[in-house]
């Protein structure tokens, strides 16, 4: 079947510009989250929802970071005035979620390059 | 911050030799996973294993758990080059459901 897809790919944009990541999850998938990994870096956690709701929103880095989800399904992640340091891989992940921990299933990813 | 901190950072082999990576938390967790990821793009899930388990195998990796030295590796028998890549480890701690991730091994197999 279908994996999670992200959108778009590759992304350069001017500093100060607002971006706007997508990320398509599996279906049936009700976990949904977004990490950031900076060149030969971990992931850092941004945020994760649970269906629609966002239990925790922990990880973003400012108030210029914001995420939503709809329909249980397609989440966006908006960045506003971008700055050069949001220069980075933003990968979006989705699994089940249920009494036990399952596996996460990852996009490939959505390459950001402020200039 | 990171829970899990993967050892070494990078690992250079010849292909047909064995690769071991190891990974330190310092919390209890409920469970931890591998994955492996290629050219700085998506993860792939590789294996789970929780806390009550103490070895699990896939094909040609074996994975192991010591919750008393908080510890976990990860063996690649018979490397191939299509081994290179990072590994990553993260670990889930008490109702969280969100995986912590390691800075990741890089792995490189020579032919």
């Amino acid at each position: 079947g279908a994996g999670v897809s992200q959108s778009p790919s590759n992304k350069v944009t001017e500093k100060g510009k607002d971006v706007e990541l997508r990320c398509d999850p599996i279906s049936g998938h009700t976990a949904l989250y977004w990490y950031r990994q900076s060149l030969g870096q971990g992931l850092e956690f941004l945020i994760y929802f649970q269906g629609n709701s966002a239990p925790d929103k922990s990880g973003l880095p400012s108030d210029r970071f914001s995420a939503e989800r709809t329909g249980g399904s397609v989440s966006t992640l908006t960045i506003q005035r971008t700055q050069q340091e949001d220069s980075a891989v933003y990968l979006c992940a989705s699994s089940l979620l249920g009494r036990e921990t399952y596996e996460q299933y990852f996009g490939p990813g959505t390459r950001l390059t402020v200039t | 911050s990171q829970q899990g901190e993967e050892d070494p950072q990078a690992l250079s082999i010849q292909e047909g030799e064995n690769a071991t990576m190891n990974c330190s938390y310092k919390t209890s967790i409920n469970n931890l996973q591998w994955y492996r990821q290629n050219s700085g793009r998506g993860l792939v899930h590789l294996i789970l294993i929780r806390s009550n388990e103490r070895e699990k195998h896939s094909g040609r990796l074996r994975v192991t758990l010591d919750t008393s030295k908080k510890s976990s590796s990860l063996l690649i028998t018979a490397s191939r080059a299509a081994d290179t890549a990072s590994y990553f480890c993260a670990t889930e701690s008490g109702g969280s459901y969100i995986p912590t991730f390691g800075r990741g091994t890089s792995l490189i197999v020579h032919p």
